[in-house]
């Protein structure tokens, strides 16, 4: 069974500030990893994914998230904060054989401050 | 735009009324989502399509009904709802049903059950 834990429901930086969200994930096979983000009265939009390959993956926006199998985690992170950044992210796992099933985390609400 | 459209954006009804969600996809894909978001808890998928088959009800009450008359439609009948049944509903679609496909979400349908 594949499950996901978000540390930390809310997440607040300055302007300019490093962007770090936490993600650890369970899965019994290889994984396939997301992060999306849902900005205020929107659906959720994907930002990145890991499927295969290099474990650095770049997203939208100067978002990046690196996969790091010996810790189970798949932290996103981006350099310098923007007030647009303010939203809503979620961390999401499937497997091949769950197809796209995805199993989502709880969610970590970012706070960007002027 | 991410190219699904959910009405109505805000629904209010009460527990004895029978009511619809619609989901309109513009984007050629075969699969199709319902999933519920409700405060403090991780998205919970409710129905999967594929071209036009249900593929997966995820233990959902008869309460909510899905019909699906082609690969861009997708609706969610509601009757008899209970007042914990008031969350954001999620439509999202997808070009298949593999493990690391992209889901591109509607802006949801905010229901309230009273």
């Amino acid at each position: 069974a594949q499950s996901v834990t978000q540390l930390g429901s809310h997440v607040s930086v300055s302007e300019g500030a490093l962007v770090l969200l936490r993600c650890n994930y369970s899965s019994s096979v290889p994984p396939y990893l997301f992060w999306y983000v849902q900005y205020p009265n929107q659906g959720l939009q994907l930002l990145l994914k890991y499927t295969t390959g290099a474990t650095l993956v770049k997203g939208i926006n100067g978002f990046e998230a690196e996969f790091k199998k010996s810790e189970t985690s798949f932290h996103l992170t981006k350099p310098s904060a923007h007030m647009s950044d303010a939203a809503e992210y979620f961390c999401a796992v499937s497997e091949e054989t769950s197809g796209s099933r995805l199993t989502f985390g709880e969610g970590t609400q970012l706070t960007v401050n002027p | 735009e991410t190219g699904v459209t959910q009405t109505p954006r805000h629904l209010v009804m009460g527990m004895t009324n029978k009511k619809s969600l619609k989901c309109e996809q513009h984007l050629g894909h075969n699969a199709m989502y319902w999933y519920k978001q409700s405060a403090k808890k991780p998205l919970e998928l409710m129905f999967v399509y594929n071209f036009k088959e249900q593929t997966e009800n995820n233990s959902v009450p008869s309460r909510f009904s899905p019909e699906c008359p082609n690969s861009s439609h997708l609706f969610l009948h509601l009757h008899t709802l209970q007042p914990e049944d008031s969350a954001l509903y999620l439509c999202a679609s997808s070009q298949g049903v593999q493990g690391a496909e992209k889901l591109f979400f509607g802006s949801g349908t905010q229901l309230s059950v009273l």
